[in-house]
């Protein structure tokens, strides 16, 4: 079965960074586009980035451009999302999301999440 | 940018009873690219519509969703007590960016 599970999360300082990493496993993970997608505490869900199955496309909200960088490691099923300059507003649980198919369409699984908390 | 306007905000309805779920896009959707997530508190969110009217694998047939262009719906038929959730509808057609309505809570009456 798919299972996705992030980790990285954790406090840090405004502007500092943090590195988030999503192991992927159940399927073929070379053959699928990933995404980020973020929920701050108590609200709903906003997409932040995408990357095509063989990572030649990305994709970022603007609300995270030029701070974020998607990337992935095919031969180590895992996908990351670096965040640098990070801001309060960045505070959020930071969801990897497993696309249906290599370029970009609707988001068929889920990991649990992993909570970003940016704060002094 | 798509923007999705869901209603109601909340939906306070006992188990049993029908929900209609509604999500306006502010430009029509291409190819009816909707989906729709259901997130129950401290969960990620789970698929349960895509293509508008297409339930994914292992979503019980209580859960159907309809429309096309800018007016989209998702309906609850009989609601069970797991089913009291928040519903998050999303539209692809447009991307990116990949957007998302605001949430509409199914809360217990």
């Amino acid at each position: 079965q798919v299972e996705l599970v992030e980790s990285g999360g954790g406090v840090v300082q405004p502007g500092g960074s943090l590195r988030l990493s999503c192991a992927a496993s159940g399927f073929t993970f070379r053959s699928y586009g990933m995404h980020w997608v973020r929920q701050a505490p108590g609200k709903g869900l906003e997409w932040v980035a995408f990357i095509r199955y063989d990572g030649t496309n990305k994709y970022y909200a603007d609300s995270v451009k030029g701070r974020f960088t998607i990337s992935r490691d095919n031969s180590k099923n895992t996908l990351f999302l670096q965040m640098n300059s990070l801001r309060a507003e960045d505070t959020a649980v930071y969801y990897c999301a497993k696309d249906r198919l290599l370029g970009g369409y609707y988001f068929d699984y889920w990991g649990q999440g992993t909570l970003v908390t940016v704060s002094s | 940018e798509i923007v999705l306007t869901q209603s109601p905000g909340t939906l306070s309805l006992s188990p049993g009873e029908r929900a209609t779920l509604f999500c306006r896009a502010s430009q029509s959707v291409n190819n009816n690219y909707l989906a729709w997530y259901q997130q129950k508190l401290g969960q990620a969110p789970r698929l349960l519509i895509h293509g508008a009217s297409s339930r994914a694998t292992g979503i019980p047939d209580r859960f159907s969703g309809s429309g096309s262009a800018t007016d989209f719906s998702l309906t609850i038929s009989r609601l069970e007590p797991e089913d009291f959730a928040v519903y998050y509808c999303q539209q692809y057609g447009s991307s990116p960016p990949w957007t998302f309505g605001q949430g509409t809570k199914v809360e217990i009456k």
